[in-house]
Order: structure tokens, then sequence, then C-alpha cells
């Protein structure tokens, strides 16, 4: 059965600053991959998502992920942190066989230091 | 477009009450549809999922139950509400398998 774990419950950088979020998933086979972004009291949004091809892929608001096979990990980058970016961010692994079922990541919180 | 619609927005109920939670899509048809719990720490967890009109598989044994009357609608309910119960509810629906999910504004429910 898959898995996710991100690693960090709460990171906090200052505004300007560049960030990675760390996911690691579990699978046997390549699986699909997300990332996803709640803010307070709301539903969760599709920043990028990995399903096959290039290992680098671009999101909304400025958002890229790199797939790495060796390391089963799908980490989450930005160059510049605006305020906005505050929020909680969520790794999701599923795979074929799973009917769309996806696998979430327990999330990891960012704050934006002024 | 595509919209998913998810109320009540927030929910008190008490111990022992009866549930109902509703979640329409809109904009496509034959959808796969999800209920999830988020509860603070823990990440989501995967309640319920429909891949057709009746058809309602659950993940984890609970005190509640999902049901899937028309073939955009998605209902979770309770006939008598725990403490644990109390959590945010978010319903979700995809295309297909290989799709990501889209998530309704969910529902904050307390029990108390």
């Amino acid at each position: 059965a898959q898995s996710v774990t991100q690693p960090d419950i709460h990171i906090t950088v200052s505004e300007g600053a560049s960030l990675e979020l760390r996911c690691n998933y579990s699978y046997g086979a390549t699986p699909y991959l997300f990332w996803y972004v709640q803010s307070p009291g709301q539903g969760l949004q599709l920043l990028l998502k990995y399903f096959s091809g290039d290992t680098l892929v671009q999101g909304i608001k400025g958002f890229e992920a790199e797939f790495k096979r060796s390391q089963s990990s799908f980490n989450l980058r930005k160059p510049s942190v605006h305020w906005s970016d505050a929020a909680e961010y969520f790794c999701a692994v599923g795979a074929p066989e799973s009917q769309g079922n996806l696998i979430f990541g327990k999330g990891t919180k960012l704050s934006v230091k002024p | 477009s595509q919209t998913i619609h998810q109320w009540p927005a927030t929910l008190v109920q008490p111990v022992g009450s009866p549930l109902s939670l509703e979640c329409t899509v809109e904009g496509t048809s034959n959808p796969n549809l999800y209920w999830y719990r988020q509860a603070a720490g823990r990440g989501l967890q995967l309640l319920f999922y429909s891949v057709g009109i009746g058809q309602i598989s659950s993940e984890v044994p609970q005190n509640l139950s999902a049901s899937r009357p028309q073939d955009r609608q998605f209902i979770l309910s309770s006939k008598k509400l725990l403490l644990s119960d109390s959590g945010f509810y978010l319903c979700a629906w995809s295309v297909s398998y290989n799709s990501p999910l889209h998530f309704g504004n969910g529902t904050r429910l307390t029990v108390t």
C-alpha cells in the first residue's frame, strides 16, 4: 500500500526567501503525485501534479516540484515566498488501482515572516 | 466549468443527534465522489468514495454512512453522532482515477 510522509510539521520562512517542503512516498511503481494547499477553514486547492514525463513540474502561484524516483521524493519549491503563501500544504499519492483515492500526508504548515 | 457545493459550512450538533451533510457537483457527469475527514494534525482521512450511483465504498469502519442517490449528489449521514465525529469534513470529486481531486469548501462539525 502506498503512504506519504511530510517530515516537517511547521516551517517558518521570511518573505522573499526560498522555500522547499519535503514529501516522501512509499509505492512499488511510479505513483501519481500531487501537492495541495489549504487556507484556514477552506477546502484544498491543487497546486500541481505529476503523472509521468518531465520530472520537474510547474504549478500555480509560482510553485514547482521535482519527482526523484531514486529518493522516493516529490519536494515542493518556490524561489521567493510571499506573505499570501502562508497556509498548510499537503502532499498526496495515488495509484492506478486505487480508484482515484489519494493518500495524503499529514501536512506542513507554512508561516511567513514579514 | 465544474463546481462543487458543500453545505452547511458549519454545524454544531449534540451527541446522539442525526447528521446529514450534502455535496453536489455541477458541470460534469458520472464523477468519482469522495468524503474526507480532517482532524487537526492528522491529515486527511478518506471515509467513503463512490464511482457511481448507489455504489459506495467505505474505507474506515465508523459511525458514519454515505449515500449517492443521484449522479452528482453525495450525502454523509449518521444516525447518532459521537463526540469523536467532530472535525472538518471535505467532499471532493474527480473525473477518473488518474485525475486530481477537486474539493469543496468543507463543513466544520462540532459535536457537543
